[in-house]
């Protein structure tokens, strides 16, 4: 079963900041959150993933909280093509025998 | 970078028939290649984990002996879905795994294959 829980649906406005939350209350000291995204009919696409701190990169930014227990991916400015299922996995992150195992998502809808 | 690839992206087979899909990692080499299957309005769901040179790890209810899966090389694993039937139409997609730093890995996904079997 997957670790963590995500709403079912979102819908943002084109051009504004898409704020995707994940509650991961059981995670452990030593396991990352990752993100990833799924676009119709295409294979999952990776964003980002963090430990502790907040990351950014090109795609977005994601907000750890300080007791590790939630986090949230921002899209700054949402187009139409980030319409996806967007997926929180907590993983070890180790590689090999580590498995991502995904949950529902949240079906992120960038309206015009 | 980190491409994956996967080939074809769409079979149509008939019932009984066995179908191969490949899985290329094109701009790097993954030691672990990972075997995805989907279903219409579902999550991904694991199949199997494949180490290069290795045999294939295969999920709980998975048949291993059904969907066999070769690793070959580090660039490289192929599922062949043996003596398919409609209810193995789906989608299959896989992924491959690099290290993205110290001591955290990334899995990149192909495209994915829909498999429709008559």
């Amino acid at each position: 079963d997957a670790k963590t829980t995500q709403p079912p649906s979102m819908d943002c406005a084109e051009g504004r900041a898409a704020n995707l939350p994940c509650n991961h209350s059981t995670i452990s000291g030593n396991e990352y959150v990752y993100w990833y995204r799924q676009i119709h009919s295409q294979g999952p696409q990776y964003i980002i993933h963090g430990l502790k701190n907040n990351e950014t990169n090109e795609m977005a930014s994601l907000i750890i909280t300080e007791d590790r227990k939630s986090s949230t991916l921002i899209l700054p400015h949402a187009t139409l093509r980030d319409t996806a299922v967007y997926y929180c996995i907590v993983t070890l992150g180790q590689g090999g025998s580590e498995k991502l195992v995904f949950g529902k998502g949240t079906k992120l809808t960038v309206n015009p | 970078g980190a491409v994956v690839s996967q080939h074809p992206s769409w079979v149509i087979c008939k019932s009984g028939t066995s179908v191969k899909i490949e899985c290329r990692s094109l701009d790097f080499q993954a030691t672990t290649m990972f075997w995805y299957r989907q279903f219409p309005k579902q999550s991904l769901m694991l199949m199997a984990t494949s180490n290069e040179g290795s045999k294939a790890t295969y999920e709980q209810g998975v048949e291993k002996d059904k969907f066999l899966i070769n690793h070959a090389s580090l660039t490289l694993s192929t599922l062949t879905v043996t003596s398919a039937h409609p209810e193995d139409s789906s989608f299959y997609i896989c992924s491959a795994e690099t290290l993205a730093g110290w001591n955290s890995y990334e899995q990149y996904f192909g495209p994915g294959t829909r498999l429709t079997v008559t």
